[in-house]
């Protein structure tokens, strides 16, 4: 069965500590894996990590895709109170447009 | 903001009325999506619109009526709900184009639908 596993479930930390985020997948046929991040409402697009070991940086946000290992990190660093937020990452599959497997997510808390 | 509309934001209604989640885009996306999040939970997929078709219906109950009426637009007709269907629903959009990999098929989400149940 295809799974997309997030670990840790839920982190605490301080302003300015570095997190890293963990998504494992079971996928048969693997496209590609997209971190989203869900504040309230909307999941806003992070990354899209198709090809292995080619670290993909947005500001204070990279990561990283190992095809081999099966696993992707999503690392914040220097972080603040607006990183606070579930973070979601999701499988496509090879032959689909539309199919995603979602993690559960990480919800991540800053505190000042 | 969001370039994916969703209106209303938020929906209370009661198991015997009929109501509407309305969802625009003009990102000249050609799939949209309906989904379905509940509290701690990520998305589970309802259904899929490709090229103003119906291409996925994930074994949605049919109190939930998808329709798209032209390119930008999505809606989800509701009739006899229950509790348990008390939900953010979220309409998303993307490219379509296998032949593209960086960059496509990328959702891009609406601020959602807070619908309440009575």
């Amino acid at each position: 069965e295809d799974k997309v596993v997030q670990s840790p479930l839920s982190l605490v930390v301080h302003e300015g500590d570095t997190v890293t985020l963990n998504c494992s997948y079971e996928v048969t046929n693997f496209r590609s894996l997209l971190w989203y991040k869900q504040e309230k409402k909307a999941p806003t697009f992070l990354f899209m990590l198709t090809s292995s070991g080619i670290e993909k940086k947005s500001g204070r946000l990279s990561s990283i895709l190992d095809k081999k290992e099966l696993f992707s990190i999503l690392n914040i660093t220097a972080t603040q109170t607006g990183d606070s937020a579930v973070y979601l990452c999701a499988a496509r599959f090879m032959d689909s447009n539309y199919q995603l497997i979602w993690g559960a997510g990480t919800k991540l808390i800053i505190k000042p | 903001d969001t370039e994916v509309t969703q209106t209303p934001k938020h929906l209370v209604m009661g198991m015997t009325n009929k109501k509407s989640l309305k969802c625009e885009q003009h990102m000249g996306h050609r799939a949209m999506y309906w989904y379905k999040q509940k509290a701690k939970k990520p998305p589970e997929l309802m259904f899929v619109y490709s090229y103003e078709k119906l291409s996925i219906n994930e074994s949605v109950p049919s109190r939930f009526s998808p329709e798209c009426p032209n390119s930008s637009l999505l809606n989800l007709h509701l009739h006899a709900l229950q509790p348990e269907d008390s939900a953010l629903y979220l309409c998303a959009s993307s490219q379509l184009d296998r032949g593209v990999v960086n960059g496509a098929n990328v959702l891009t989400f609406g601020a959602g639908s807070r619908l309440t149940v009575l």
